[in-house]
């Protein structure tokens, strides 16, 4: 079954409007989750590392006040678009791997593609 | 730093092989393969983690040159399920994975 549970799936929405996607991790408890951008035929870039209990690590060009990133929970990460614009469309992606063990794979949510009209 | 693949794409008709190489500039501790259809997740196929190691699944298959910072895809007797696009990623800070810009495979029958 899913180990990574990522919603809504997609979401079109006006400009100005912010918008909340989740990621669940259903199979053990994560005190990292990972969230991707991806536009069309391009590469899945890292924007953030999501830290259980602290603040998350953004990365380079990545803005931090725009891409509000919570993780409340061993089990549960937000990321919140602020005042999404039309260049921010593009498929957003979380992923979870056990902490500490770089020799697992990364098991991805389904992702969620954002349009902003 | 984003590791880099080759080929871009591949056409293919069902039955050839294709090889997708991933390098890297700096010292690689793991490689890990993922294979995405469009509009969906990457779907993980393998990791590579010690210099020489080869790992195989089916008919596609792994080789990880760590001397030469470079993993190889092999795709043996291609079938149309093979079609996608597979991204190699290497390991950022922590467990984060740093992917390339994918290699694009099209199987035809």
């Amino acid at each position: 079954g899913a180990v990574v549970s990522q919603h809504p799936s997609w979401v079109i929405c006006k400009s100005g409007t912010s918008v909340k996607i989740e990621c669940r991790s259903l199979d053990f408890q994560a005190t990292t989750m990972f969230w991707y951008r991806q536009f069309p035929k391009q590469s899945l870039m890292l924007m953030a590392t999501s830290n259980e209990g602290s603040k998350a690590t953004y990365e380079q060009g990545v803005e931090k006040d725009k891409f509000l990133i919570n993780h409340a929970s061993l089990t549960l990460s937000t990321l919140t678009v602020t005042s999404a614009h039309p260049e921010d469309s593009s498929f957003y992606i979380c992923s979870v791997g056990k902490q500490g063990y770089s020799n697992q794979p990364q098991h991805f949510g389904d992702g969620t593609r954002l349009s902003i009209l | 730093q984003q590791p880099v693949q080759s080929p871009q794409a591949v056409i293919l008709r069902e039955g050839e092989d294709a090889v997708i190489n991933c390098s890297s500039s700096k010292a690689l501790y793991s490689v890990h393969w993922y294979r995405q259809k469009h509009g969906e997740a990457p779907i993980f196929l393998m990791i590579l983690l010690k210099g020489g190691e080869q790992k195989g699944h089916d008919k596609i298959s792994a080789s990880f040159n760590e001397k030469k910072q470079q993993s190889s895809l092999y795709l043996t007797a291609s079938q149309l399920s093979y079609s996608g696009t597979y991204f190699c990623g290497t390991e950022g800070q922590g467990t984060a994975l740093i992917f390339g810009k994918g290699t694009t495979l099209s199987v035809s029958s």
